[in-house]
């Protein structure tokens, strides 16, 4: 049973340019939520998607949009890339309503330059 | 706003030891709390959880306490191994009934020493 996957592993971009990053969750999951984790620093909160539309949101700008599709997969776009925004993505997923937390994705490595 | 912290950014601890990490966090309201271990080039791995109904659960290795009076948090892993060796987070719910969103404090680097 393959757990959370992310796509790329790695990525190295330039500034002002634009970013997707794909999840496919684990198996029976249907809710996807995205983390940004700045180096040293615990992962920060960016939105939650659940049947396509967006349910939950941090304390993130607009430049930072996602989409759920049908088969519950997601993928995070940054638009308008900042040195700032080089960090781990991180997608977790989780069953709707489980009473458990989240089962987490190895991440994205984002590189801006 | 709310925030979760730790007290002790780095520990070292001998192999065979018993290891105690601590954490605060600041919304009373919280009532589900979890601990990840994640290791170097890896997602967060969920280790334990406790609801705000409990003040002690244990896993294999690992206890968690939750202290709602001073809202306290801490992990006990007995008998600490190299493999243990990883930055471990608390993580607090403030997610809605849509669903969970947890906050998480920045994290203790442990070191087991040999």
């Amino acid at each position: 049973d393959a757990g959370v996957t992310q796509s790329p592993t790695h990525l190295i971009k330039t500034r002002g340019q634009q970013v997707t990053l794909r999840c496919s969750p684990k198996s029976g999951h249907d809710t996807v939520s995205w983390y940004q984790q700045a180096l040293g620093q615990g992962p920060q909160f960016i939105f939650q998607y659940y049947e396509e539309e967006e349910r939950q949101r941090g304390n993130f700008p607009d430049r930072f949009s996602g989409h759920q599709f049908p088969n519950y997969s997601s993928e995070l776009n940054v638009n308008a890339l900042l040195l700032g925004d080089s960090a781990l993505y991180l997608c977790a997923s989780q069953r709707r309503g489980a009473n458990y937390g989240y089962t987490f994705g190895s991440g994205t490595r984002l590189t801006v330059v | 706003g709310e925030s979760v912290g730790l007290h002790l950014p780095t520990l070292s601890v001998q192999e065979g030891d018993n290891s105690i990490i601590n954490c605060a966090y600041s919304n009373s309201a919280s009532d589900y709390f979890i601990w990840y271990k994640q290791e170097s080039g890896k997602g967060p791995q969920f280790i334990i959880d406790i609801r705000s109904n409990m003040d002690k659960r244990q896993g294999q290795r690992v206890t968690v306490l939750l202290n709602k009076t001073v809202k306290h948090l801490s992990l006990q892993i007995a008998a600490t191994q190299p493999g243990d060796s990883a930055v471990y987070f608390c993580a607090e719910n403030t997610g809605d009934n849509y669903g969970q969103n947890f906050v998480f404090g920045p994290g203790t680097r442990l070191s087991v020493l040999p």
